[in-house]
């Protein structure tokens, strides 16, 4: 069965700083990845995914995402965080087979922005 | 223009009531959703439903029922409610493999 790890419960970083969250999943075939975003009290909102190709994607709010197959990593990165930023991230992982199936998440990342 | 709605944002309801959760998309899917995420922010799929038929049906409580009037709207009604049903319901649509949320119901049984 597939499973996905996010290893850091909580990041804190200081405005302005760099970001990496980051992911593992297990999966037996090709896997289709996912970042979402929830901030508080909110629904979530897909940030970048990756199904092939290029194995660096691009996504919205300037966040961008390596596939790595090798260390079945799928870590999402920012160069320079916004306060704004704060909240919590998920990535996910589905099945190459279509979307009938659900999506696998990970527990989550609570990104803290310090001023 | 909402993509994904749902009805109501919040519910508040006592234990042993009976209670509907309904969802809304206009982008034109094929596939809807519905998860779970707990206190712990921990998001697990329970539903999902493609072309008016179930396909998932995860180890829920059959307490718990989706209904699906037509392609756009996929409700979900829960029958006895118990405080362990406390969560926030996300419903979800999706073309192929990319899925679009909804703003989330949270529920709060008493």
């Amino acid at each position: 069965a597939q499973s996905v790890t996010q290893p850091d419960i909580h990041i804190t970083v200081s405005e302005g700083a760099s970001l990496e969250l980051r992911c593992n999943y297990s999966y037996g075939a090709t896997p289709y990845l996912f970042w979402y975003v929830q901030s508080p009290g909110q629904g979530l909102q897909l940030l970048l995914k990756y199904f092939s190709g290029d194995t660096l994607v691009q996504g919205i709010k300037g966040f961008e995402a390596e596939f790595k197959r090798s260390q079945s990593s799928f870590n999402l990165r920012k160069p320079s965080v916004h306060w704004s930023d704060a909240a919590e991230y998920f990535c996910a992982v589905g099945h190459s087979g279509g979307g009938a199936d659900g999506l696998t998440f990970g527990k989550g990342t609570h990104l803290i922005i310090q001023p | 223009d909402t993509a994904v709605s749902q009805t109501p944002k919040y519910l508040v309801t006592q234990m042993g009531n009976d209670k509907s959760i309904k969802c809304e998309q206009n982008l034109g899917h094929d596939t809807m959703y519905w998860y779970k995420q707990d206190s712990k922010k921990f998001l697990k799929i329970m539903f999902s439903y493609n072309n008016k038929e179930l396909i998932i049906n995860e180890t829920v409580p059959n307490r718990f029922s989706p209904k699906s009037p037509d392609k756009a709207h996929l409700n979900l009604h829960i029958n006895s409610l118990e405080l362990g049903d406390s969560a926030v319901y996300f419903c979800a649509s999706s073309h192929r493999e990319t899925q679009y949320f909804g703003p989330g119901t949270r529920l709060l049984v008493l």
